[in-house]
């Protein structure tokens, strides 16, 4: 199986900042990757897929980056909306999983 | 739009048997593979299982296989998973997720059930 590591684990930071995301992949997994959003309580919200390929109706200063094994989430401008967990998700090969997530907090 | 709701979820025995039922609306169910999401109280997301459109492409994690089955019946717009030899590991939100031409993510999700394996 694929294991999907991210780090950081935590990231304190506060609005405007510039915030990236790493997720690194045990094998290559070319640019099969996507990447959600999940805040307390409610289901993931799909933001990116195949690395960079930004899904409609969210907002422009999410991007992806990366192909292989490494890849980044970036948020240009940190906004008081974004403050949430980030998971990244593989779906190179059966079993598609998921990093452990990254909490983006208040700093 | 599309409206995902599953059902089903509940308090369960070790050892016991559960069946989850994902309701689907707004959008022509057989023409979309669907998946099964699962997140244990504070951890992250499991994907568990997958079936083709018309049920003949079924995946399963290794957590899960032989013990969950997944199935669609796509003249009520329902996605299930039957669940058997159940855990306290089990104990879990349960998602369905839409997928994307079998793409393998999952652009729309339910808002989840829970299910606990407790005595």
């Amino acid at each position: 199986d694929i294991q999907m590591t991210q780090s950081p684990s935590t990231l304190s930071a506060s609005v405007g900042d510039r915030v990236t995301i790493t997720c690194r992949a045990s094998q290559s997994i070319n640019v099969w990757l996507a990447w959600y959003q999940q805040k307390p309580g409610k289901a993931p919200k799909f933001l990116i897929h195949k690395a960079s390929t930004l899904e409609g109706g969210v907002p422009s200063r999410f991007s992806g980056s990366g192909s292989g094994t490494e890849f980044t989430l970036t948020i240009s401008s940190l906004q008081p909306d974004d403050f949430a967990t980030y998971y990244c998700q593989h779906y190179n090969s059966y079993p598609w999983t998921f990093g452990q997530g990254t909490k983006v907090e208040i700093k | 739009e599309v409206q995902l709701v599953e059902s089903g979820g509940g308090l369960v025995q070790p050892g016991g048997s559960l069946r989850l039922s994902c309701a689907a609306s707004g959008f022509t169910f057989s023409n979309y593979e669907m998946n099964w999401v699962r997140q244990a109280p504070g951890k992250g997301l499991e994907w568990l299982s997958y079936i083709g459109l018309s049920g003949s492409n079924i995946y399963y994690a290794d957590s899960v296989k032989g013990r969950f089955t997944i199935s669609r019946d796509n003249s009520k717009n329902s996605l299930y998973l039957e669940m058997t030899s159940l855990r306290a590991e089990d104990t879990a939100v349960y998602y369905c997720a839409r997928d994307r031409g079998a793409s393998g993510y999952f652009p729309n999700w339910g808002q989840g059930t829970l299910v606990t394996v407790s005595s």
